[in-house]
């Protein structure tokens, strides 16, 4: 059974700052994997998908980097800003299907 | 990306009553469409796995009894908490698929308080 996970579970941070959090997962067997946006009582909002034959992806000041083998992706965040404050979840699509298994998430907050 | 509408946003209700979330695909025939809970400062938990035309399937744990999922057309799943007790009190978030190992889109969640 796939698991996911996602370390720090919460993140404090100073405008301005660089930052990188991370997912790791057990079954490497994935066809993709997804970073959402989730700000409190919304739903998702999708950053980044990352083809399991691809190594990374960016969108603006966001950089996702998959490391199949190993099992592991991160989110790098740029020059991070107040707007920027929500929780990030990592989730991916198992092999056998088009299920999507979540991470925990990791709750940044990035103070002015 | 597609847009996917949930109604309603939030809806509160007395033990026992029975509460029905719309899950519409505005701009693309979903094939599969997912529901998914959120309990507080927790992640997503897949509960079942809905497809057009045919029955729902159902994660282990989750009662098809009690969360009745009807997917009649390729722009709309319902998912139906009947007798709705103080724990079934969450978010419920749905996201469909144009089928395959595509990006999922996600709606914006309805909130379930029950009395």
């Amino acid at each position: 059974k796939q698991e996911v996970t996602q370390i720090p579970a919460a993140l404090s941070v100073p405008e301005g700052e660089n930052l990188v959090l991370n997912c790791s997962f057990t079954d490497s067997a994935i066809y993709n994997l997804q970073w959402f946006r989730q700000d409190p009582g919304k739903g998702l909002t999708s950053l980044l998908l990352i083809q399991s034959s691809q190594r990374e992806q960016t969108s603006g000041r966001l950089n996702a980097s998959l490391d199949k083998s190993s099992g592991r992706s991160t989110l790098y965040i740029a020059a991070s800003q107040p707007g920027d404050s929500a929780t990030y979840l990592c989730a991916v699509r198992r092999n056998a299907g088009n299920m999507l298994t979540f991470g925990g998430g990791t709750r940044l907050m990035v103070k002015p | 990306g597609a847009v996917v509408s949930q109604h309603p946003s939030r809806v509160i209700c007395k033990s026992g009553t029975s509460v029905k979330i719309e899950c519409r695909s505005l701009d693309f025939q979903a094939t599969t469409m997912f529901w998914y809970r959120q309990f507080p400062k927790q992640s997503l938990m897949l509960m079942a796995t809905s497809n057009e035309g045919s029955k729902a399937t159902y994660e282990q744990g989750v009662e098809k009894d009690k969360f009745l999922i009807n997917h009649a057309s390729l722009t709309l799943s319902t998912l139906t908490v009947t007798s709705a007790h103080p724990e079934d009190s969450s978010f419920y978030i749905c996201s469909t698929s144009s089928g395959g190992p595509n990006e999922q889109f996600f709606g914006p969640g309805t909130r379930l308080t029950v009395l």
